[in-house]
């Protein structure tokens, strides 16, 4: 079965600090993976995608993601969070047949 | 700037009473998915329309929920009764697969059964 799991459902930094969110995946075929955000009652946004090609990926609002196939990884980070940041993010991954497998997400807080 | 859109974005009502949900897909994409969270299931997929044809319902209790595709820039997903546990976000998304591997979201319909 294909799926993901998030490291830590509840993250906590300051202010221009670096933002690393985890997460690990377990495919028996190469996978397609996703880290999508979500602001306060609003739906999903996709930050990045990683597909197949450059093992790093760079997304919107200053976030990357590498992605380790060694590890089975696909961390998300930015080096220096913003009070915007706030937000719960999800690592997905897409399985054959077009659906997507959350993560549990992981929610984000900035403090000043 | 192409968006998918979801009506009603708020919906409160009665134990008992039906709700309809609708969804319009992005022009031109061929897949649609609804999606539930709630916050102690997270985000499932109840249903998922290809070409307007239903591929997987699995998610969805089949006494109650009801999804359905009448043209290609409507879906729509019906609760007939509704209880008070299906309380939580709905969220449509869509996608053009195989093509792209991106699905987007709508801002979902944010549902209160009392």
């Amino acid at each position: 079965a294909q799926s993901v799991t998030q490291l830590g459902s509840h993250v906590s930094v300051s202010e221009g600090a670096l933002v690393l969110l985890r997460c690990n995946y377990s495919s028996s075929v190469p996978p397609y993976l996703f880290w999508y955000v979500q602001y306060p009652n609003q739906g999903l946004q996709l930050l990045l995608k990683y597909t197949s090609a450059a093992t790093l990926v760079k997304g919107i609002n200053g976030f990357e993601a590498e992605f380790k196939k060694s590890e089975t990884s696909f961390h998300l980070t930015k080096p220096s969070a913003h009070m915007s940041d706030a937000a719960e993010y999800f690592c997905v991954l897409i399985t054959n047949d077009y659906k997507l497998s959350f993560g549990a997400g992981t929610t984000v807080t900035v403090r000043a | 700037d192409a968006r998918v859109t979801q009506t009603p974005r708020h919906k409160v009502t009665e134990m008992g009473q039906e709700v309809t949900m609708r969804c319009q897909p992005i022009l031109g994409h061929n897949t649609v998915f609804w999606y539930r969270q709630t916050m102690m299931q997270g985000l499932e997929l109840l249903a998922y329309f290809r070409n307007r044809a239903p591929l997987d319902d699995s998610g969805m209790p089949k006494d109650r929920f009801s999804a359905e595709m009448p043209d290609a820039t409507l879906a729509t997903l019906k609760i007939q009764p509704s209880e008070p546990r299906d309380s939580a976000v709905y969220f449509c998304a869509s996608g053009l697969w195989p093509n792209e591997e991106t699905q987007y979201f709508g801002p979902g319909t944010r549902l209160l059964v009392l």
